[in-house]
């Protein structure tokens, strides 16, 4: 099983959809979790990170499941502006700094 | 407040030349990373270092080198070129005292290399 996982799309939605993803990741004493955002040729930049009671950033929600070892990513009313690769990052112990990324997935926002 | 910066941000290579991707920071930050990035393969570490003078190889080191002379640099080499070495590779740069909510990584915006 591989480190992290997330399905790599593409998603295609329509404006206004609301669209989630999923991670999941296999390292159980995994203790930091975040989002990064990647537009094309561009380097990942952080969209949030994933707290263990879930935390909200305006039409952005993310949530962790430690028993189930997944976290996702909720976008409501999705933009043109969103369309971009969602990468699913996570660390390798407490206090690590070391870092695990998922190959991405692609979000399209369609007009 | 420049950051990370990469230079060159793009290069062309023939096979079995060599040369040096430079990463500076001016963030006094302790630890340093080289990933590449390809189609369909994610980001994956190549070296790392956790302070200046002291370097780990990551996921994917073969064929490079690394040095962290100073604490604000962090050079990666390729001593023989090779088409497999073709990817856009990114460096980054976290503060001490481990990753956390508020201590995340920041990246460079990238150098695009391409081995003929």
């Amino acid at each position: 099983r591989k480190e992290v996982e997330q399905d790599p799309g593409p998603f295609n939605v329509p404006e206004g959809a609301t669209v989630a993803f999923n991670c999941t990741y296999s390292n159980s004493a995994s203790q930091s979790f975040f989002w990064y955002r990647q537009d094309c040729r561009k380097e990942p930049k952080l969209l949030m990170s994933v707290y263990s009671s879930g935390n909200e950033d305006g039409r952005f929600t993310a949530q962790l499941n430690r028993a189930s070892q997944y976290i996702s990513l909720l976008i409501r009313d999705s933009k043109l502006s969103d369309s971009a690769t969602y990468l699913c990052v996570v660390t390798s112990g407490a206090g690590s700094y070391q870092l695990t990324f998922g190959k991405g997935t692609k979000l399209s926002v369609i007009p | 407040n420049a950051g990370v910066t990469q230079t060159p941000k793009f290069r062309v290579l023939k096979t079995g030349q060599s040369m040096t991707l430079l990463c500076a920071q001016d963030m006094n930050h302790e630890y340093m990373y080289w990933y590449r990035q390809d189609p369909g393969m994610g980001l994956r570490l190549i070296h790392y270092s956790v302070g200046e003078g002291t370097t780990a190889k990551g996921e994917v080191p073969d064929g490079y080198n690394v040095s962290r002379l100073k604490k604000q640099n962090f050079l990666l080499g390729l001593e023989s070129a090779a088409p497999s070495q073709t990817s856009v590779y990114f460096c980054a740069t976290l503060s001490g005292g481990g990753i956390s909510g508020a201590n995340v990584l920041t990246f460079g915006a990238g150098s695009r290399l391409t081995v003929l």
